[in-house]
């Protein structure tokens, strides 16, 4: 199985309060795990990653969660703010024979208001 | 550093003609992976090139093909298109061996 999943669909948080966005996935081959942060009209940019051996990372107001045994990760972004609206995707990657195949989520649509 | 670039950034076709997407990579990388982007939906793989062969391809019938040229740029070709081909596709770059993908603007395909 190559799915990931991600919830909520769409989020509506304060400014300054914390916004958390959660995957989940199937394929325990994944070895890597990054978030995307899209704005309309414009393609996916990488925000933060995280490998499996890790279990948070964080930068600046990012900080993934990261629990392998329950195949989970999360993104949390503290003190948000308007800026930050934007669509949300996760992902996940593996490598076979040297090459990468990544399997995206469905996206959530944050909205962070005054 | 242009990043990723890709054009043209719109197309509109009808159905049962062909088209062709181009892609200019991060400069220092090797790596070209394209991806569908249906509206609401996250990417959809499509397939990834490297050293002008394509080394992975997601579940997409023949009619997409690509394309990789010495200079690492690479096109997307659709051929027979379909109503439901119109998308948002994206053009990711990457150095061989290493994880981190850098997207361009895409190209939003519509197909009347």
């Amino acid at each position: 199985q190559q799915q990931v999943k991600q919830s909520p669909q769409s989020l509506i948080v304060q400014k300054g309060g914390i916004s958390i966005i959660n995957c989940a996935y199937e394929n325990t081959a994944f070895d890597y795990f990054p978030w995307y942060q899209q704005f309309p009209g414009k393609g996916p940019a990488l925000l933060i990653a995280i490998r499996p051996d890790v279990s948070e990372k964080k930068e600046g107001r990012f900080t993934i969660s990261f629990n392998k045994s329950a195949k989970q990760f999360s993104l949390h972004i503290m003190d948000s703010q308007p800026g930050d609206s934007a669509t949300y995707f996760c992902a996940a990657s593996k490598r076979s024979g040297g090459y990468q195949k990544v399997t995206f989520g469905t996206g959530t649509k944050l909205q962070v208001i005054p | 550093d242009a990043g990723v670039t890709q054009s043209p950034t719109h197309l509109i076709k009808t159905r049962g003609q062909q088209v062709t997407l181009r892609c200019s990579p991060k400069s220092g990388h090797d790596t070209v992976s394209w991806y569908q982007q249906a509206l609401g939906q996250g990417p959809q793989f499509i397939f990834q090139y490297y050293e002008e062969e394509e080394r992975q391809r997601g579940n997409f019938p023949d009619r997409f093909s690509g394309h990789q040229f010495p200079n690492y740029s690479s096109e997307l070709n659709v051929n027979a298109l379909l109503l439901g081909d119109s998308a948002l596709y994206l053009c990711a770059s990457s150095l061989s061996g290493v994880d981190e993908q850098f997207f361009g603007p895409g190209t939003r395909l519509t197909v009347l």
